[in-house]
């Protein structure tokens, strides 16, 4: 079955700076790839996806990108500030599948 | 407002014992799912519900069963809970099985001592 891999379990920035958190899948059939921010002691809410018939997608300051050749995806954000800090989840879903196979997490920290 | 609830919210019981956790939401969604979260494993799902009595097994089911005899409501049940199932356990529903976006409930943190 499908596999998603994150490659970061934590990732420090600063106020300001971007941050890109990697996420790579196994099935060559997935093709709807959601990302989910989990905030201290909070549940998950979807933040963006991105589906595979586009390699990139843009909303404010996020952004993700698909390499379906190295079936490898990547949130990107811009402009960190505190609030961003979180953990962010990626995911996929294969094509007529109902499953979302989630990552492991990557804690993302913005400091001052 | 769209929410998905849980309850409990926090649960401590002793192995052997028998649990129950449930979730509701006020969408009219008709998929809903139960996952557990663990440090470094991330979500892994357990069962999702189609709709009314239409429950089909996730990736880790072993030692778990559902219940969905309303639309808006979704049962998940240990019979004699195990010390390993102790986790954090999320709820979660979507429009339609092949809709997109999913909502989370605040979960619930159970401990099997």
């Amino acid at each position: 079955g499908e596999k998603v891999e994150q490659h970061e379990s934590t990732l420090s920035v600063r106020e300001g700076d971007s941050a890109v958190i990697n996420c790579t899948y196994t099935d060559t059939a997935s093709s709807y790839f959601p990302w989910y921010k989990q905030e201290a002691g909070k549940s998950l809410h979807f933040v963006i996806d991105i589906r595979s018939n586009v390699d990139r997608k843009q909303s404010q300051r996020l952004t993700v990108l698909l390499d379906k050749k190295a079936k490898r995806f990547s949130l990107h954000i811009t402009a960190t500030q505190p609030e961003d800090s979180a953990i962010y989840f990626c995911a996929a879903r294969s094509t007529g599948g109902y499953k979302v196979v989630f990552g492991s997490g990557t804690r993302l920290l913005v400091s001052p | 407002d769209m929410k998905v609830t849980q309850m409990p919210r926090y649960l401590i019981k002793r192995m052997g014992e028998n649990v129950l956790l449930e979730c509701g939401q006020d969408m009219s969604h008709e998929t809903m799912y139960w996952y557990r979260q663990d440090p470094g494993l991330g979500l892994q799902l357990i069962y999702i519900s189609y709709d009314v009595d239409s429950n089909s097994e996730g990736d880790i089911p072993k030692g778990y069963r559902v219940s969905r005899k309303k639309r808006e409501h979704f049962s998940l049940i240990l019979d004699s809970a195990k010390t390993n199932q102790t986790s954090v356990y999320f709820c979660a529903s979507s429009l339609s099985r092949g809709a997109d976006e999913q909502y989370f409930g605040p979960g619930t943190r159970l401990t099997v001592l």
